[in-house]
């Protein structure tokens, strides 16, 4: 089946650096999302993308729809103790409804 | 998006009995999905449940171990049978929302003795 490659799986940064991480697949996708999960919930929404070469922020928070359509990156820039968590890119191979493909998520940690 | 609310949040069972998880939507959706999420990984879909037909399972998933219920648009639920120790594991719901994203509830925490 499709596959996302999300990196890095883990990540130990200092409190104020940027942070980017990616996802790649062989396939062509027509929506990326980026997720992310706090421990002991469900993941939450951060930013959807829709059109490649998209650039689309969320207050600190940058994610680009690649122009190949097979990949997208997630950047968050000052980050703070707040962002620790796992953060899941997900992308929908098809237009409808189609199944979410996961990436095996990166790790954040912030240090402060 | 949609408020999603997941009955238990948690639970420890025992082994050879069976959990039903249920999900709980504040607006009418047509499609929800059953996901888990074993300890350190990324979330594997078990199955998608449409209201008035038959769930859809991924592979690996059988309905004999996972039966899923979807009576009304607004209402799932998920039974996981016979549990065995390798169940343990956070349960997720999720509905469609607007350009194919996903809302996912809280999730139920699953621990088989």
């Amino acid at each position: 089946g499709q596959q996302l490659n999300q990196s890095p799986q883990s990540m130990f940064i200092q409190e104020g650096e940027d942070v980017s991480m990616n996802c790649t697949s062989s396939s062509i996708f027509n929506t990326w999302l980026w997720y992310k999960q706090d421990p002991g919930e469900g993941p939450v929404l951060l930013i959807a993308l829709y059109k490649a070469g998209e650039l689309t922020s969320n207050g600190r928070l940058t994610a680009q729809f690649g122009i190949t359509r097979k990949d997208s990156f997630l950047n968050i820039s000052a980050s703070i103790p707040s962002d620790v968590g796992i953060y899941f890119c997900a992308g929908q191979p098809f237009s409808g409804n189609t199944p979410l493909v996961f990436g095996k998520g990166t790790r954040l940690s912030v240090i402060a | 998006s949609a408020v999603i609310s997941q009955k238990p949040s948690r639970d420890i069972c025992q082994r050879g009995t069976s959990l039903t998880i249920q999900c709980q939507v504040d607006s009418q959706v047509t499609m929800m999905f059953w996901y888990r999420q074993q300890p350190g990984q990324s979330l594997t879909l078990i199955a998608t449940a449409n209201q008035g037909s038959e769930a859809t399972y991924e592979s690996g998933f059988v309905i004999d171990k996972f039966p899923i219920s979807r009576p009304n648009l607004t209402f799932s639920t998920l039974t996981v049978s016979n549990m065995s120790p390798e169940d343990s594991s956070i349960y997720l719901c999720s509905v469609e929302g607007a350009g194919g994203t996903q809302y996912f509830g809280p999730g139920t925490r699953l621990l088989v003795l």
